[in-house]
């Protein structure tokens, strides 16, 4: 059980364009869920807190107009890179929490964006 | 939350137990123990949590110190496949309020298992 799935794996954008990234909890319902961004050899790094129906939370440093983030559903989350730039090429990795407060959190496979 | 501390990397020969340790001297009570792991180009995966006392699971077992300031997770048969970072992450736990979940990851300690 608990599973979180991301979609697409890996995509491949040109400079200017946006992508969006879907976060999934396939077997449960989340109410919250955390998007985070890791770069190469690093560890990853929180960027944003997602709640449905509500606003994200973004973290500082983070352009909340250059990462769009929509939870309009108990499964489902989306994260929109607008208009790439080459230095927005990264992993990007969701979580999400049940709403059954005793469950850990758990993450999706990650997608793998480059911006060309 | 309560900092970490992990040792960057360890070995470990396969079939034989990995035991990797986890510094978290400014505890608070109400925070637990969570370990996760990351396999290259994967999204991290839930090992184990703990609060105070000793956990084990089908993947792993958690112990922790009576003190609470520091914890040892132990993979009692590692194989290739365990080859991973591994991190210990302290957070309060699932009564903590609507941030519970936003986990913050160190540098966690690389763990590679040979033949």
């Amino acid at each position: 059980g608990a599973v979180v799935s991301q979609h697409p794996s890996w995509v491949i954008c040109k400079s200017g364009t946006s992508v969006k990234i879907e976060c999934r909890s396939l077997d449960f319902q989340a109410t919250t869920m955390f998007w985070y961004r890791q770069f190469p050899k690093q560890s990853l790094m929180l960027m944003a807190t997602s709640n449905e129906g509500s606003k994200a939370t973004y973290e500082q440093g983070v352009e909340k107009d250059k990462f769009l983030i929509n939870h309009a559903s108990l499964t489902l989350s989306t994260l929109t890179v607008t208009s790439a730039h080459p230095e927005d090429s990264s992993f990007y990795i969701c979580s999400a929490r049940a709403t059954d407060p005793r469950s850990p959190l758990h993450f999706g496979n990650g997608t793998r964006l480059t911006v060309t | 939350d309560a900092k970490t501390t992990q040792p960057t990397s360890m070995d470990c020969a396969e079939g034989r137990a990995a035991n990797l340790p986890c510094n978290h001297s400014t505890i608070s009570g109400n925070e637990y123990v969570y370990w996760y792991r990351q396999i290259h180009s994967q999204g991290p995966q839930y090992i184990i949590h703990g609060l105070k006392n000793n956990e084990t699971n089908e993947m792993a077992s958690l112990i922790i110190t009576e003190d609470r300031k520091s914890s040892t997770l132990i993979l009692p048969h590692a194989t290739l496949r365990d080859t991973a970072v591994y991190y210990c992450i302290v957070r309060v736990g699932p009564a903590g309020g609507t941030s519970y979940g936003k986990l913050t990851f160190g540098q966690g300690t690389i763990l590679t298992v040979h033949p």
